[in-house]
């Protein structure tokens, strides 16, 4: 199998607060982590691509100081959105690959930031 | 230009009936994977089956298959015998080959699938 966790689940904040999501692969080594951003009734979009042990890869338009990517080990990477702001309210999901292979990422059960 | 479009934004099914969700997709890339999800209210991403761009058959899992018709650039998803679990948002996404390496998915829009009793 091939489980990845997100934790917390659910977090709440208030404005200019810093919070930190943390994605794990559970069962495998994920060297290239993707971070996902979902508003409500719309679609994911790509953030960021986290590679372990560099500097993360991220989509045109995602300020790179606002939302800290830091992929430490092979089962780790955190996503901080720092001086959180009620617009950056959404749903946070990360997902992983497993070395060599393409065909399939596996999603954590995401991450909802609502800040106040 | 959209990427992947998913022009059925809602869908009601009868229950036991086959459904298709329509994707069509664009990309000058000649390597490339499409991918189909099921998202329930949970918000959990479910993989439900993939096909690659040099595939000859297409992909089938269970009682999904995806009906891909490259010069048409479309790959549709095929539910059988629908059952009322399957009610959820569906996604079609796209990964392409970029510079760098970088792999992450193009989603579409997604398709709200009820599945009526």
């Amino acid at each position: 199998g091939a489980v990845v966790s997100q934790h917390p689940s659910r977090v709440i904040c208030k404005s200019g607060t810093s919070v930190k999501i943390e994605c794990r692969s559970l069962d495998f080594q994920a060297t290239t982590m993707f971070w996902y951003r979902q508003f409500p009734k719309q679609s994911l979009m790509l953030m960021a691509t986290s590679n372990e042990g560099s500097k993360a890869t991220y989509e045109q338009g995602v300020e790179k100081d606002k939302f800290l990517i830091n992929h430490a080990s092979l089962t780790l990477s955190t996503l901080t959105v720092t001086s959180a702001h009620p617009e950056d309210s959404s749903f946070y999901i990360c997902s992983a690959r497993k070395p060599g292979e393409y065909n399939e990422q596996f999603f954590g059960p995401g991450t909802r930031l609502t800040v106040l | 230009a959209q990427k992947i479009t998913q022009t059925q934004p809602g869908m009601f099914v009868q229950e036991k009936e086959a459904v298709t969700l329509d994707c069509t997709y664009d990309t000058s890339d000649p390597s490339y994977g499409l991918f189909w999800y099921k998202q329930p209210s949970s918000g959990e991403m479910i993989f439900l089956i993939y096909q690659g761009s040099y595939d000859q058959q297409n992909a089938t899992e269970g009682r999904y298959s995806l009906n891909f018709q490259k010069a048409r650039k479309s790959a549709n998803l095929v539910i059988s015998a629908s059952q009322l679990g399957d009610s959820a948002m569906y996604f079609c996404a796209m990964r392409e080959a970029k510079r760098g390496g970088a792999d992450g998915l193009t989603f579409g829009k997604g398709t709200h699938l009820i599945i009526q009793p």
